[in-house]
């Protein structure tokens, strides 16, 4: 059975910083791309950030760039964001995902979601 | 960024009816467009990938179609637990951008 386990969401104060964490059982996480996505309140997903099976690519959106940076240990079949500078505007429920290469990238397993809140 | 626009919400549907959703890209994204579905507190679902391919599990009245900038998503058969948000997203190029939401309600 897939599953992925989000922790590490809350409530932080704006300009303050937070690392998110994601556990995978039942895949093969080490060949696996990963993912992180978030949805604020009200809005569609929004993608975040990926990072190829071996660490060593990583793309991420402009609106994180610079203040988020995603990373795995594969040893741990964990995922982690770590997020810097945080604002208002990155309150949402942020999830980790993986996309699936068969599967024309479309995120084909989900973890049920962190909320992280920034308010003073 | 490619931008993704789906169709409104459409009126309240009656189980058995068959309902469609649109997508539109703002630049082509060939057939890289998946379909999710999401219901309140969960995360999405995916259930098409590749513009019309099925994820597996998916039950066949979901059904997908559309190339290019126009995409279509189509429930037929309306079942009670299709109540949900749909949500298009577009794998073509970086950022991986999706719709903004298309809820589909039962009378």
């Amino acid at each position: 059975q897939v599953q992925l386990v989000e922790s590490g969401g809350g409530l932080v104060k704006p300009g303050g910083s937070l690392r998110l964490s994601c556990v995978v059982s039942g895949f093969t996480f080490s060949g696996s791309y990963m993912a992180w996505l978030r949805q604020a309140p009200g809005k569609g997903p929004e993608w975040l950030a990926y990072i190829s099976p071996s660490g060593g690519t990583r793309y991420y959106a402009d609106s994180v760039r610079g203040r988020f940076s995603i990373s795995r240990d594969n040893t741990q079949n964990s995922l982690y964001l770590q997020m810097n500078s945080l604002g208002a505007e990155d309150t949402a429920v942020f999830y980790c995902a993986r996309p699936s290469q068969l599967r024309r990238w479309g995120f084909d397993y989900w973890g049920q979601g962190a909320l992280v809140t920034v308010s003073s | 960024d490619i931008q993704m626009t789906q169709s409104p919400s459409p009126q309240p549907a009656f189980v058995g009816d068959r309902v469609s959703i649109t997508c539109r890209a703002s630049q082509s994204v060939s057939s890289d467009l998946n379909w999710y579905q999401q219901k309140p507190g969960k995360a999405p679902n995916l259930l098409i990938y590749g513009a019309s391919s099925l994820h597996s599990g998916v039950p066949s009245r979901f059904s997908g179609n559309g190339a290019g900038t126009d995409f279509t998503l189509t429930i037929s058969n309306l079942q009670p637990e299709d109540c949900a948000t749909y949500y298009c997203q577009q794998t073509n190029t970086t950022p991986w951008t999706f719709g903004q939401g298309t809820k589909v309600e039962i009378k």
